[in-house]
Formats: C-alpha cells, sequence, structure tokens
C-alpha cells in the first residue's frame, strides 16, 4: 500500500520559515493536500493541488510537490501556527495520509 | 452554511457493534464524494472509509470485512457500521467531504465522535 513519510516533529522560532516535508513514491505525480490540526480541533485544509490555498488561509502558507516530495512551506512563522500538519494524497480511489508533523514555534 | 455532524460514538466491548451517523447539512451527501478518518489518542490522522457519489465503497485495510460505509439520501446522512470492535479501533472518528471549490480535497469536517472500544 501507499506510504506518505514526514519527520514527527519540527521547531522554528518565530519570524523563520518552517518547511514541512512530505515523502511518497512518485508522489509528484499525484496530487498532495495539507492540512492544519490544533489540539482537540478538527483538521484544516490549508492547501490543496500541490499549491493552492483554500479562502481563509494565509498567503504565509504556501506548497510544492516535485519527485519523491511535497513539502508545506510558512514563511514568518507566528506562534498561532503552532499545531499538527498532515500530507495527504489519492492512491487510485483510496485516501493515504501522512503520520503527520508536530511544528513547534518557540 | 455547509456542515458535518457526527453522532454514535460510546464505549463498547471488544467484538462488539456499533453504528456511527454523519448528519450533513446544505449540500447532498450523494453529490460528492465522503469519508470517515478516525484519530487514535495521541495519534495521527487514519483514512477509514470511502465512498463517492456513484457509490463505489472502499475501505483501508486495517478494516476491511468489518466497517461498512453507506449513506441514506433520504435522510443526508452518511453512515460507518463497525462491527467485531478491536481495542485499536479506540478513536474519534471525524466524517469528512469537499465542496465544489477544493476538487479532491477535504474541506469540510465534523467535529467527530469518540469510540472507546474496551471491556
Amino acid at each position: 500500500s501507499y506510504e506518505l513519510t514526514q519527520p514527527p516533529s519540527l521547531s522554528v522560532s518565530p519570524g523563520q520559515t518552517a518547511t514541512i516535508t512530505c515523502s511518497g513514491d512518485k508522489l509528484g505525480d499525484k496530487y498532495a493536500f495539507w492540512y492544519q490540526q490544533k489540539p482537540g480541533q478538527s483538521p484544516v485544509l490549508v492547501i490543496y493541488q500541490d499549491r493552492k490555498r483554500p479562502s481563509g488561509i494565509p498567503e504565509r502558507f504556501s506548497g510544492s510537490n516535485s519527485g519523491n516530495t511535497a513539502t508545506l512551506t510558512i514563511s514568518g512563522t507566528q506562534a498561532l501556527d503552532e499545531a499538527d500538519y498532515y500530507c495527504q494524497a489519492w492512491d487510485s480511489s483510496t485516501v493515504v495520509f501522512g503520520g503527520g508533523t508536530k511544528l513547534t514555534v518557540l | 452554511e455547509v456542515q458535518l455532524v457526527e453522532s454514535g460514538g460510546g464505549v463498547i466491548q471488544p467484538g462488539g457493534s456499533l453504528r456511527l451517523s454523519c448528519a450533513a447539512s446544505d449540500f447532498s451527501v450523494s453529490s460528492t464524494y465522503m469519508s470517515w478518518v478516525r484519530q487514535a489518542p495521541g495519534k495521527g490522522l487514519e483514512w477509514v472509509s470511502l465512498i463517492y457519489a456513484g457509490g463505489s465503497t472502499y475501505n483501508a485495510d486495517s478494516v476491511k470485512g468489518r466497517f461498512i460505509i453507506s449513506r441514506d439520501d433520504s435522510r443526508n446522512t452518511l453512515y460507518l457500521q463497525m462491527n467485531s470492535l478491536r481495542a485499536d479501533d479506540t478513536a474519534v472518528y471525524y466524517c469528512a467531504t469537499k465542496t465544489e471549490n477544493y476538487p479532491h480535497a477535504f474541506d469540510i469536517w465534523g467535529r467527530g465522535t469518540m469510540v472507546t472500544v474496551s471491556s
């Protein structure tokens, strides 16, 4: 079965750029999606179709996808960006999530 | 406002059955794909089941043969019938779907319902 691999954790200082990776076999041939989840809340879509931002998502969130790696970039990271981030892709007609990356802003 | 509200969670003994419901508002459950995603305590998101607008269904290997996804168009509700429950099925179960604006994504999520499998 298809797998997506993310680093378990990442720490950045406020104002720095956070780069979260998601790796999967030929992931660049698929669309990548990213979700943000804060404690006790439901996931929120922050990037769809590799690089598009849903309405209401700040411009500091951006995405890319090429080769075997999709990347979520948060520029000028703020304290309120501290959360778990999950990548997601479709494999045939099924859904795959990465294991999640806990972003700490300190 | 497009909304999903899950219900039906609770505490159930191993080997038991439970049916979760997901009531939809302001859109038709038959108009798009809908999915169940779960999250065990302190763990990541795990996709469980999916039903397409046309009715085709798919399940994760971890629940194949035990869980059944379905919908009732007249009630505008998605269901997850969970049988032969095990301790590792303990999780918050979310239903999720997409609006027309975000192809192939899950931009609408419910608040989740907790299922605890324990003796």
